[in-house]
């Protein structure tokens, strides 16, 4: 069965950092990754989707890598702002169509 | 598009009561899932739909959850009896072949 790791749970950095998401997952047979957020009592909202030939997808201030071989995907938020203070979340699909979620990494961004 | 419509926003009900979540996936979706997440367990899969039929029902808990999809834009997801240990958000998600679209959830909260 995959089972999907984000690291670390918790993070906290000062408004203008750059920073970094880890995912980690044991299964190399995935379809695709996608990456969410979640804010405190709301849905999940996609930020990027990175199909399983692709190594890396862009939008604006946030950049996802995946490399498969290693199980490992990383989203990185350039010049953090306060308001993307929210839980990270990254899911998994198989190729067997089942999704895999992490736990999460709930991040602040202090002012 | 609307997105993923999910009713009701909130429920309050009293243990042993029934309890019916509903779902409106986006439409030309052939897949559907049943989600609930809660502080101690995070996401957990319940069930999901391809073209309408129950693949994969592992995640139900117990008998007392059942999920019907009559076509292809509706689905419900019932628990009868309902218990306190049912409390949680249930979100509901459909996808095409790719990634994943989540509604705003449904917060159970069984008294």
């Amino acid at each position: 069965k995959q089972e999907v790791t984000q690291i670390p749970a918790a993070l906290s950095v000062p408004e203008g950092e750059n920073l970094v998401l880890n995912c980690s997952f044991t299964d190399s047979a995935i379809y695709n990754l996608q990456w969410f957020r979640q804010d405190p009592g709301k849905g999940l909202t996609s930020l990027l989707l990175i199909q399983s030939s692709q190594r890396e997808q862009t939008s604006g201030r946030l950049n996802a890598s995946l490399d498969k071989s290693s199980g490992r995907s990383t989203l990185y938020i350039a010049a953090s702002q306060p308001g993307d203070s929210a839980t990270y979340l990254c899911a998994v699909r198989s190729t067997g169509n089942q999704f895999y979620f992490g736990t999460g990494t709930s991040l602040t961004v202090i002012p | 598009d609307a997105g993923v419509i999910q009713s009701p926003r909130h429920e309050v009900t009293e243990m042993g009561q029934e309890v019916t979540l509903r779902c409106k996936p986006i439409s030309g979706h052939n897949s559907l899932f049943w989600y609930r997440q809660t502080m101690m367990r995070g996401l957990e899969l319940l069930i999901y739909f391809n073209n309408n039929v129950p693949i994969d029902d592992s995640g139900m808990p117990e008998d007392r959850f059942s999920a019907k999809m009559p076509n292809a834009s509706f689905s419900t997801l019932k628990i009868q009896p309902s218990e306190p240990r049912d409390s949680a958000v249930y979100f509901c998600a459909s996808s095409p072949q790719g990634g994943y679209t989540f509604g705003s959830g449904t917060r159970l909260t069984v008294v």
